[in-house]
């Protein structure tokens, strides 16, 4: 089973300022990785998929970077409403896996 | 509108049987591989299962296999996750999810989730 490890696990960040996300995977997952936003009481929303492109409605300050086994998230100038937990997901193979959350907080 | 709406959530004893439902609308649902994932109360996600468009295809995490079985009916716009065996460790939000393409692909589409809570 491929394991997604995000780094780090909490990242207090004050608004307006830039916001880096980590994602690893314990093997090649080529460009099929996605990352997802969580507020609470709320379903994930899609961010970004194959690594780089943003989903429909998203924001350009959201971009994602990576291939292989490295990923980012860059939230380019933190807004109230990015204060969530950010999911990392690999498509790559089944079984799909997922990332243990980076929650990003206010500073 | 895309929608996927979850029921058949609830209370359950350890040991017994329940079966989730997805009604998906608003899309060519035989087009997709559909998914359940879960989130145990204040945990992080969990990919549960998956089946591809015509049932050819069907995975799952190694802590529910052989315990549920997921399911779709194409013709009634629905999937199904039975769940057998439950225990506390199955207690989560669980939620269906539709990939963004008809090829494997992210989770584009989810739905608002049903709640399971495994308790004697």
């Amino acid at each position: 089973e491929m394991v997604m490890t995000q780094s780090p696990a909490t990242l207090s960040v004050s608004p307006g300022e830039r916001a880096t996300l980590s994602c690893r995977a314990s093997q090649s997952v080529n460009s099929n990785l996605a990352w997802y936003q969580q507020k609470p009481g709320q379903a994930p929303r899609l961010l970004i998929y194959g690594a780089s492109t943003r989903a429909t409605g998203i924001p350009a300050r959201f971009s994602g970077s990576g291939s292989g086994t490295e990923f980012t998230l860059t939230i380019s100038s933190l807004q109230s409403e990015d204060f969530a937990v950010y999911y990392c997901h690999q498509y790559n193979k089944w079984p799909r896996t997922f990332g243990q959350g980076t929650k990003v907080e206010i500073k | 509108e895309v929608q996927l709406v979850e029921s058949g959530g609830g209370l359950v004893q350890p040991g017994r049987s329940l079966r989730l439902s997805c009604a998906a609308s608003g899309f060519t649902f035989d087009d997709y591989a559909m998914h359940w994932v879960r989130q145990a109360p204040g945990k992080g996600l969990e990919w549960v299962s998956g089946i591809s468009w015509n049932s050819g295809s069907i995975d799952y995490a190694d802590s529910v296999k052989g315990r549920f079985t997921i399911s779709r009916d194409n013709a009634k716009n629905s999937l199904y996750l039975q769940m057998n065996s439950l225990r506390a460790e199955d207690t989560a939000l669980y939620y269906c999810a539709r990939d963004l393409t008809p090829g494997d692909d992210a989770f584009d589409i989810w739905g608002q989730g049903t709640m399971v809570t495994v308790s004697s």
